[in-house]
C-alpha cells in the first residue's frame, strides 16, 4: 500500500516563496505527481517527477528524492490566484492508479 | 481540446435509488477512473477500468459498481443511494505511462443523497 502526507494548511503572502512538502511510503514506484484544485473545480496537473532532482516550468518548481520518499513544490511569487488545494499523488509500479494525499490549502493573502 | 465530461454537475437523489453517474472522454485513452473526494479524506479511488468491459475494485468499491461497454465511456452506478455516499464524484482517464500517466480530470458531480 501508499502512504502519502502533506501538510493540512499553509497561509503565504503574496509575492513570497512557499514550498508544500509530501513524503510517501510506497512498495513500487513510478512517478509523483501534483496537481492544483480550486473550490468547487476539478484538479489541474502541474508537475511530474520521475527521477531525482528539481523540474522547474514557470513560478512552479517540483523536487523528488526517490530514496528519501520525498517530495516538495515550491511556489514563487505568489499570486492571489494561487490560493488552491495542493494534490500530492503517487503511482505505483504494480497497477494503473494514482494514489492521493489528502492535499495541502494554501491561502495566499495581500 | 481534450477533455473528460461528466453528465451532471450537481444531483440530489434519495436514500434508495439507483444512480448512474456518466462520464464520457475524447482522448481515445485506455484507463479510466472513478474517485469521491471528501473533505479530510483526499480523493479516494472507487473503480477503474483499464479496458472495455474490464473493471477493478479501488479501496472504497462497497455500495457502488460500474460499467464500460465502450472506451470512451466509464459509468458509475450507486446501487442502493446511502446518505453516506454523498460526496464530490471525479471520473479521470489516462492513457498509460510517464506523464502520460497523469490524469485528466472532469469536473466533479457533486452528489447528494437525501
Amino acid at each position: 500500500g501508499q502512504n502519502i502526507d502533506q501538510p493540512t494548511e499553509m497561509t503565504a503572502t503574496e509575492g513570497a516563496i512557499v514550498q508544500i512538502n509530501c513524503t510517501y511510503q510506497t512498495s513500487g514506484f513510478n512517478g509523483l505527481f501534483w496537481y492544483q484544485q480550486h473550490a468547487g473545480e476539478a484538479p489541474t496537473f502541474l508537475s511530474y517527477n520521475v527521477l531525482d532532482g528539481l523540474e522547474e516550468k514557470g513560478r512552479f518548481s517540483s523536487f523528488l528524492s526517490r530514496s528519501k520518499g520525498y517530495s516538495y513544490l515550491l511556489l514563487k511569487e505568489l499570486q492571489m490566484k494561487d490560493s488552491a488545494s495542493y494534490l500530492c499523488a503517487v503511482g505505483s509500479n504494480s497497477g494503473y492508479a494514482l494514489n492521493f494525499g489528502k492535499g495541502t490549502s494554501l491561502l495566499v493573502t495581500p | 481540446d481534450v477533455k473528460v465530461t461528466q453528465s451532471s454537475r450537481y444531483l440530489v437523489k434519495r436514500t434508495g435509488e439507483k444512480v448512474f453517474l456518466e462520464c464520457v472522454q475524447d482522448m481515445d485513452h485506455e484507463n479510466m477512473f472513478w474517485y469521491r473526494q471528501d473533505p479530510g479524506l483526499g480523493l479516494r479511488l472507487i473503480y477503474f477500468s483499464y479496458d472495455v468491459k474490464m473493471k477493478e475494485k479501488g479501496d472504497i468499491p462497497e455500495g457502488y459498481s460500474v460499467s464500460r461497454e465502450k472506451k470512451e465511456r466509464f459509468s458509475l452506478i450507486l446501487e442502493s443511494a446511502s446518505t453516506n455516499q454523498t460526496s464530490m464524484y471525479l471520473c479521470a482517464s489516462n492513457a498509460g505511462t510517464g506523464v502520460n500517466y497523469g490524469y485528466t480530470f472532469g469536473s466533479g458531480t457533486r452528489l447528494t443523497v437525501v
